[in-house]
């Protein structure tokens, strides 16, 4: 069955230090997500992919987050540098595409802990 | 501001027992909403509903959604530990309440 690969399932960084996360989607998926959650609360989206383009950022601190998905597959998501606040649940999810109503498939996510 | 509220925030319940949750929205461009069941891991996929009044059902879980008031309900009846988890509801898979957390006790 497909699914949404995502590395490092877990990550521990010092603050300040630069931290990424990669995500493959489900083949043929041209939408993908990225999403933080912190514990106790619910996904939020950071940026939305469109394949190559970004569709929605508007929730990524833009200071300190990048997100590229420079051949409209897979992505990498990244933190510079990282802060005790940052430490949450990255999960990454891809979906069809735009009109086709159809769920978003997630990864296993990856835990970051800012030490 | 759009926005996705869930209740209640936590329930526990025994087996056996029926469950009704909640999700109430506010959002600007609705496509769909979508319910999804967290346990220790990645969100699984469980509804989707686009349609007002149409009970969508998967074993002993149920959904429907009224869009003229906005809201949806899960329903989960004949509980079992293993429905012991948090149920999200997410609108246009963009914004995600932030959860029911369900335990079920033998």
């Amino acid at each position: 069955e497909a699914e949404v690969a995502q590395s490092p399932r877990y990550k521990i960084t010092e603050k300040s230090q630069a931290v990424a996360f990669w995500c493959d989607p489900i083949s043929g998926h041209a939408t993908l997500y990225w999403y933080r959650q912190i514990l106790g609360q619910g996904p939020e989206l950071l940026v939305q992919f469109q394949d190559e383009s970004v569709v929605d950022d508007s929730q990524l601190p833009k200071d300190r987050f990048s997100a590229e998905r420079l051949k409209g597959v897979d992505s990498t998501l990244k933190i510079q540098p990282a802060e005790l606040g940052d430490s949450a649940m990255y999960l990454c999810a891809s979906s069809l595409g735009p009109g086709m109503n159809t769920e978003a498939f997630f990864g296993q996510g990856t835990r970051l802990t800012v030490v | 501001e759009d926005k996705v509220v869930q209740s209640p925030l936590s329930l526990v319940v025994h087996e056996g027992d029926t469950v009704t949750l909640n999700c109430s929205y506010e959002v600007t461009n609705f496509r769909s909403l979508l319910w999804y069941k967290q346990e220790k891991k990645a969100p699984t996929f469980l509804f989707m509903l686009t349609s007002s009044g149409i009970e969508k059902k998967s074993g002993r879980l149920s959904s429907i959604l009224d869009k003229k008031e906005l809201f949806s309900i899960l329903n989960i009846t004949a509980t079992q530990t293993g429905d012991s988890a948090i149920y999200l509801c997410a609108v246009s898979e963009f914004y995600f309440g932030t959860g029911t957390s369900l335990t079920v006790i033998p």
